[in-house]
């Protein structure tokens, strides 16, 4: 079974700032994809970054990037000059390589205060 | 259309009550998804559609959930019997390929209420 925990239920940060959101999973995977989505008041999920297991690089997004540690299982995110636009519930996800389903976090609320 | 679009976006219903809730994917999109997302939750998978077909429908919690899909575009997801514990945001997802990784789009839900 997959699995995917989010510690943080709550964050704050100042526009302008930088904040990273936290996330491990746990998998007897070895390949695999990570997300983030963000999910604003519209209840929408919109990806944010995508990460294959595969690759040792770390995706990168404009002002989001993570940092993927496989051995500990660990998937965080770091946004960068953060904006009032970036207030919204974030989610981590896991998705089998030949998966059709993806597997949530509990989600993190953040808020970005002017 | 240019979005998954679902429709209620809103419903309240009594307890024992029967209650579809429709998606519209995205136009020539094949695979169709159905997640439920309860309160202080993340999205938990329903079902998977490719085509008309259910191609894994795993997440269904029990037989009073049904889904279906008829002619390979609208969805329809359907409660029997609805309980309290049903309430959520019902949230679709279309992609133009099976087992796509990153080509989701999910619609804006339907938050359903039983009383």
């Amino acid at each position: 079974a997959q699995t995917v925990t989010q510690s943080q239920p709550e964050m704050s940060v100042q526009e302008a700032e930088t904040v990273t959101l936290s996330c491990t999973y746990d998998t007897s995977e070895n390949n695999y994809y990570l997300f983030w989505y963000k999910q604003p008041p519209s209840r929408q999920m919109i990806l944010v970054i995508r990460q294959e297991a595969y690759k040792q690089q770390n995706a990168t997004e404009n002002r989001f990037s993570v940092n993927f540690q496989k051995a500990a299982k660990s998937f965080s995110l770091k946004i960068s000059d953060s904006q009032l636009g970036d207030t919204a519930m974030y989610f981590c996800a896991f998705m089998k390589l030949t998966g059709n389903q993806f597997y949530f976090g509990t989600g993190t609320s953040l808020t970005v205060i002017p | 259309g240019a979005g998954v679009s679902q429709t209620p976006s809103n419903k309240v219903t009594e307890k024992g009550k029967y209650v579809e809730l429709r998606c519209d994917p995205i136009s020539g999109h094949t695979a169709l998804y159905w997640y439920r997302q309860s309160l202080g939750q993340g999205p938990e998978f329903l079902i998977y559609f490719q085509g008309t077909g259910a191609a894994d429908d795993s997440g269904l919690p029990n037989d009073r959930f049904f889904a279906v899909r008829p002619e390979g575009s609208v969805s329809t997801l359907k409660i029997q019997r609805t309980e309290r514990g049903d309430s959520a945001v019902y949230l679709c997802a279309s992609s133009l390929y099976q087992l796509s990784n990153y080509g989701y789009t999910f619609g804006s839900g339907t938050r359903l209420t039983v009383v």
